[in-house]
């Protein structure tokens, strides 16, 4: 079975500083993996994705993530936070070259930044 | 296009009360699934389904019944409200294959109470 943890629930961080927004996940196979950002009231928006090939995935509103095989992460990173940043944000898996197997998404992690 | 769209956005029910929650895609998307979404427990999928004439359950299935008659329309339908139903649902979209492993296009969401 494939599964995806955020450790943090919250992570707050003073705009202008780098941030990093962590995901671990499990799955048997070759992972496709995913992140979305959530604002208020709304429907889930999709940042980035890694499929295969460099490890350094750059996504919308200058959000980047690495994925890292050996240590089975992919972790939302951005250099400098803007306060605009603050929502929640998921990660997800799926098995790749497997179809049309379902999405996994881990619980969130809310962002929060200080100006 | 209109993307993703769910109705109704907000609904109050009675227990025991049945209804459908609406989602439409101008997409063309194979893919179609539906999540529930509860503080703390990220999203958890409902039902899914891989193209017209067939689905498949999620992680949460009971109480939930869904069918996909055309491309375009994936309703949900809760035969008989339980208050443990309250929560925001989203409908989601995707073109899938089995190489790009396109990303999900939610909808607005749908808050649902149940008395």
């Amino acid at each position: 079975a494939q599964s995806v943890a955020q450790p943090e629930d919250q992570v707050n961080v003073a705009e202008g500083n780098p941030l990093t927004v962590k995901c671990t996940y499990s799955v048997s196979g070759n992972p496709y993996l995913f992140w979305y950002v959530q604002y208020p009231n709304r429907g889930l928006q999709f940042l980035l994705k890694y499929i295969t090939g460099d490890n350094l995935v750059k996504g919308s509103y200058g959000f980047e993530a690495e994925f890292n095989k050996s240590q089975t992460s992919f972790h939302l990173k951005k250099p400098s936070a803007l306060v605009s940043d603050s929502a929640l944000y998921f990660c997800a898996v799926r098995v790749g070259s497997s179809g049309n197997t379902p999405l996994v998404f881990g619980k969130g992690t809310r962002l929060s930044v200080i100006a | 296009n209109a993307g993703v769209t769910q109705t109704p956005k907000f609904q109050v029910l009675k227990t025991g009360q049945s209804m459908t929650l609406q989602c439409a895609q101008d997409m063309n998307h194979e893919y179609m699934s539906w999540y529930r979404q509860d503080p703390g427990m990220g999203l958890r999928l409902i039902h899914y389904s891989v193209g017209a004439g067939i689905t498949d359950q999620g992680e949460v299935p009971n109480g939930y019944n869904v069918s996909r008659s055309t491309t375009e329309d994936f309703p949900l339908r809760l035969l008989s409200a339980a208050p443990s139903q309250t929560s925001v649902y989203f409908c989601a979209s995707s073109r899938e294959s089995r190489t790009s492993g396109g990303p999900q296009y939610f909808g607005p969401g749908t808050r649902l109470t149940v008395t």
